[in-house]
């Protein structure tokens, strides 16, 4: 079982925010990276560190963390954004990498 | 631009063992670290392990020393060997470019390469 939990499954509709959330133990002490992926992809990273986004990443993807739980919040969600997110970060032990199950994003 | 470029065998019997290589072009082996992640179907990810050449690897502790990733920087490349596969071990497996890199005062870990995924079947 993996040490950063995720809901499944989140819906959003068109133009509105949505937040996915990621919780663990670690997270207390550790940033989570998230990575998006879309069917038959490699998944891609969209955010690391407490709110930085990679060169091409759209400003409507930010990032915040309170306690053991860390959030990817989307605001104003477009059609090409439906795909999994998946939260990344260290394990319990800080000597190994683990993700998050994963949620799937469907934009309505 | 760094890429990576993976290949090895697709099919496998139970007991054997999987071999995959991974790439580097664009960019060197120095200075990253090089893991492999897996994707069993309609899974999440899994991460495999990492190498680095200024430190000792690491590995996820569920594969039970099952796997061995190596790395020529000569030849710009990373392997993943990972013994005695059983049929939970099916898998998109993908090669994977970790960094550090120093934002807000602070140096932050992200996988920022990925390799196209190969995909294993035992």
């Amino acid at each position: 079982s993996s040490e950063l939990t995720q809901d499944p499954a989140v819906s959003v509709a068109l133009g509105q925010t949505v937040r996915i959330t990621c919780q663990g133990d670690s997270l207390r002490d550790y940033n989570a990276t998230w990575y998006q992926q879309k069917p038959g992809q490699a998944p891609s990273l969209v955010l690391y560190g407490k709110n930085s986004r990679p060169s091409g990443i759209p400003g409507r993807f930010s990032g915040s963390s309170s306690g053991n739980t860390a959030s990817l919040t989307i605001t104003g969600a477009q059609a090409g954004d439906e795909a999994d997110y998946f939260c990344n970060s260290r394990d319990s032990s800080g000597n190994h990498w683990v993700f998050g199950g994963g949620t799937k994003l469907t934009v309505l | 631009q760094v890429q990576l470029h993976q290949w090895g065998a697709g099919l496998l019997k139970p007991s054997e063992t999987l071999s995959l290589t991974c790439d580097v072009s664009g960019g060197s082996l120095s200075g990253y670290y090089w893991s492999w992640i897996r994707q069993s179907p309609g899974k999440g990810l899994e991460w495999i392990g990492e190498i680095n050449h200024t430190i000792k690897n690491r590995y996820n502790p569920s594969l039970k020393s099952r796997a061995t990733i190596s790395g020529d920087t000569s030849k710009n490349y990373f392997s993943l060997e990972l013994k005695s596969v059983t049929a939970a071990d099916t898998a998109v497996y993908y090669c994977v470019r970790g960094a550090f890199v120093w934002t807000d005062f602070y140096y932050y870990f992200h996988m920022d390469v990925w390799g196209q995924g190969s995909t294993v079947i035992v």
